[in-house]
């Protein structure tokens, strides 16, 4: 079966670049979450989209920012990366309801 | 707000084992729960749900859970642990928020299988 895709798998970046981490869903899919979590720490939301639309907004820095395209794919924007920003990224799908289908994750280091 | 407590950060088991993983949860309404399992590194993995009806449910790779809304508890069980089950587990509630409920995770349970 399908799953959730996310590329890159590794991303290295230096402080203050930006770096852009891309989620393609579950075909059908309609929703797609981000969400951050630090080393030793349990997955934080960071936003939703639903049918394109920006659906919620969790603990999100404002040097993010993310949008769903119209084939649904999905991509989180990072801008002045800073070390605290060094986690893995997972992206998360979904068409029922909240049962959300994860994707492996984006490792971001950030040096 | 909701929330989710796993009161053991770290389990061992011998294999073969049977396995609970504590979850309490504190939400107003009917919750939504969710189970997940993390490997290290991996993205994480769905092993069960409950969304209403029976309080039972079955999941994934053997496990089960059962919803007990008077101590506001949603406990992961496996009668017999493999070696291949150590993994990080994450308890979550999801609740209503517009068209997309977000996820609130535990702080996860290190689960650890001796031979």
């Amino acid at each position: 079966a399908a799953g959730v895709i996310q590329s890159p798998r590794h991303l290295i970046k230096e402080k203050r670049e930006t770096a852009t981490l891309k989620c393609y869903p579950i075909p059908r899919h309609d929703t797609v979450y981000w969400y951050q979590q630090g080393p030793g720490q349990d997955p934080q939301f960071l936003i939703s989209f639903y049918e394109k639309m920006q659906s919620d907004k969790g603990s999100i820095p404002d040097r993010f920012s993310a949008q769903q395209f119209s084939d649904y794919h999905s991509e989180l924007n990072m801008s002045s990366l800073e070390l605290g920003d060094s986690a893995l990224y997972f992206c998360a799908s979904s068409l029922s309801f909240y049962e959300q289908y994860f994707g492996p994750g984006t490792r971001l280091t950030v040096t | 707000a909701q929330s989710v407590t796993q009161p053991d950060i770290h389990i061992t088991v011998s294999e073969g084992a049977s396995l609970e993983l504590r979850c309490n949860y504190s939400y107003g309404a009917t919750p939504y729960l969710f189970w997940y399992v993390q490997s290290p590194g991996q993205g994480l993995q769905l092993l069960l749900k409950y969304f209403s009806g029976d309080t039972l449910v079955q999941g994934i790779k053997g496990f089960e859970a059962e919803f007990k809304r008077s101590q506001s508890s949603f406990n992961l069980r496996k009668p017999s642990v493999h070696w291949s089950d150590a993994a990080e587990y994450f308890c979550a509630v999801g609740a209503p928020l517009g068209t997309a409920s977000k996820l609130t995770f535990g702080t996860g349970t290190r689960l650890q299988v001796t031979l």
